[in-house]
């Protein structure tokens, strides 16, 4: 069976300093990958979603990045990080060249700056 | 472009009254719709997906929708509430055009009444 693993599950950190979240994906080859931001009341927002190795999307512009340097590996990093940052983080994966099939989550990262 | 909207960002109901939570969506293709529930600080589960076979959607836990395309809606029901059912509860759509990507409504939190 497929799983998917994000960690770490909280963080805090302060502004201006660094972020590297990491998701990887078990049982399953060539997923597509999403990183998606819940801030309070604001519902999901997409942030990034790649359908292959080295090949990023991004959805809104922001102070984030992603890489998949893996085929089951996808991180959200940032080089310095905004109060604005703060928020839920969760990883998704859904299988490739299937349009209508749902997507399935990770436990979130819950990302306070200070 | 597609979008979500979810009537009703909380929605309360006493133990054993019937739920009903509403999702009407904009699609300019067939649309694929899904709800999915997210209890306190976790990853979100799928509840069930409409992908254009039968227009009544049963899933998990009692829950139901029914695809209404002369309504753009997909509403979510149960027949009577248990108080475990309190969570947030998320509509959403994708379509063909979309290589997979979920796009979600704001989400309602739902309340159960001893």
């Amino acid at each position: 069976s497929q799983t998917i693993h994000q960690w770490p599950a909280t963080l805090v950190q302060p502004v201006g300093s660094p972020l590297s979240l990491e998701c990887t994906v078990e049982g399953t080859s060539n997923p597509n990958l999403y990183w998606y931001r819940q801030a309070a009341g604001r519902g999901l927002q997409l942030l990034f979603y790649s359908v292959g190795i080295g090949q990023i999307s991004s959805e809104v512009p922001q102070n984030l990045s992603a890489s998949r340097p893996q085929d089951r590996q996808f991180i959200l990093s940032s080089k310095k990080l905004l109060l604005s940052d703060s928020g839920f983080y969760l990883c998704a994966w859904s299988r490739t060249g299937a349009m209508n099939t749902e997507a399935f989550f990770g436990q979130g990262t819950r990302l306070t700056v200070v | 472009a597609q979008s979500v909207t979810q009537l009703g960002s909380h929605v309360s109901v006493s133990e054993g009254a019937l739920v009903l939570l509403r999702c009407n969506y904009s699609s300019s293709v067939p649309p694929y719709l899904f709800w999915y529930v997210q209890y306190p600080n976790q990853g979100l589960q799928l509840l069930l997906k409409y992908t254009s076979a039968a227009t009544l959607v049963k899933g998990i836990n009692g829950f139901e929708a029914e695809f209404k395309k002369s309504e753009t809606s997909f509403h979510l029901t149960k027949p009577s509430a248990h108080m475990s059912d309190a969570a947030e509860y998320f509509c959403a759509v994708t379509g063909n055009n979309q290589g997979g990507k979920l796009i979600f409504g704001q989400g309602t939190e739902l309340s159960v009444k001893p």
